[in-house]
């Protein structure tokens, strides 16, 4: 069975500055990994995501994350967050041949001006 | 589109009451699930479904029924409310197969339960 590893449950970061969330992850077989945001009671909105080929996938709203296959990691970044980036971050993660999603405790993110 | 329309919203249950939430989709997806999102737990599966007429339990089904009679529609029931089943609740759903690079789960709104 896979699991997520979210490794930080808080991140506080002032405007503009930049921020990155880590995600490692454990899985025997080939997965696919998503990053999703949740902003105050509201659903989960994907980020990105990251299939195959560059490990470098970019998304929605200024967000990049990179694949690292050897350190089963796929940490996410944002060279310059504002303040409504304020939000919770999931790192998902399923099997390739599969349906399941499992999810990382969690990262709060708290912007500060 | 309106993607994944989950109801109620809000819920307050007293122990012991029964209730079922409601969870619909309009995108033909094949495979749809439940999660109750927890603080500091991220989002645990309960129940999915593969299809019509195909479920099976994730990681806490305890307290929780499902039933898929059609593509659109996937029901949580609580049989009987318990304190502990306060949560947050997601309905999501995704294509089966993963052609064209259709992999994500689409989210419903949540429903926000209390027990008391």
């Amino acid at each position: 069975a896979q699991s997520v590893t979210q490794l930080d449950s808080q991140v506080p970061v002032f405007e503009e500055a930049p921020v990155e969330l880590r995600c490692n992850y454990s899985s025997s077989v080939s997965v696919y990994l998503f990053w999703y945001v949740q902003y105050p009671n509201q659903g989960l909105q994907l980020l990105l995501k990251y299939l195959s080929g560059s490990t470098l996938v970019k998304g929605i709203n200024g967000f990049e994350a990179e694949f690292n296959k050897s350190q089963t990691s796929f940490h996410l970044r944002k060279p310059s967050v504002h303040i409504s980036d304020t939000a919770e971050y999931f790192c998902a993660v399923r099997k390739a041949a599969g349906n399941k999603l499992t999810f990382g405790g969690g990262t709060r993110v708290l912007v500060k001006p | 589109n309106a993607g994944v329309t989950q109801t109620p919203k809000f819920q307050v249950l007293k122990t012991g009451q029964s209730m079922t939430l409601q969870c619909a989709q309009d995108m033909n997806h094949e495979y749809m699930s439940w999660y109750r999102q927890d603080p500091g737990m991220g989002l645990r599966l309960i129940h999915y479904s593969v299809g019509a007429g195909i479920t099976d339990q994730g990681e806490v089904p305890n307290g929780y029924n499902v039933s898929r009679s059609t593509t659109e529609d996937f029901p949580l029931r609580l049989l009987s409310a318990a304190p502990s089943q306060t949560s947050v609740y997601f309905c999501a759903s995704s294509y089966r197969r993963t052609a064209g690079g259709n992999t994500e789960a689409f989210f419903g709104q949540g429903t926000r339960l209390t027990v008391v």
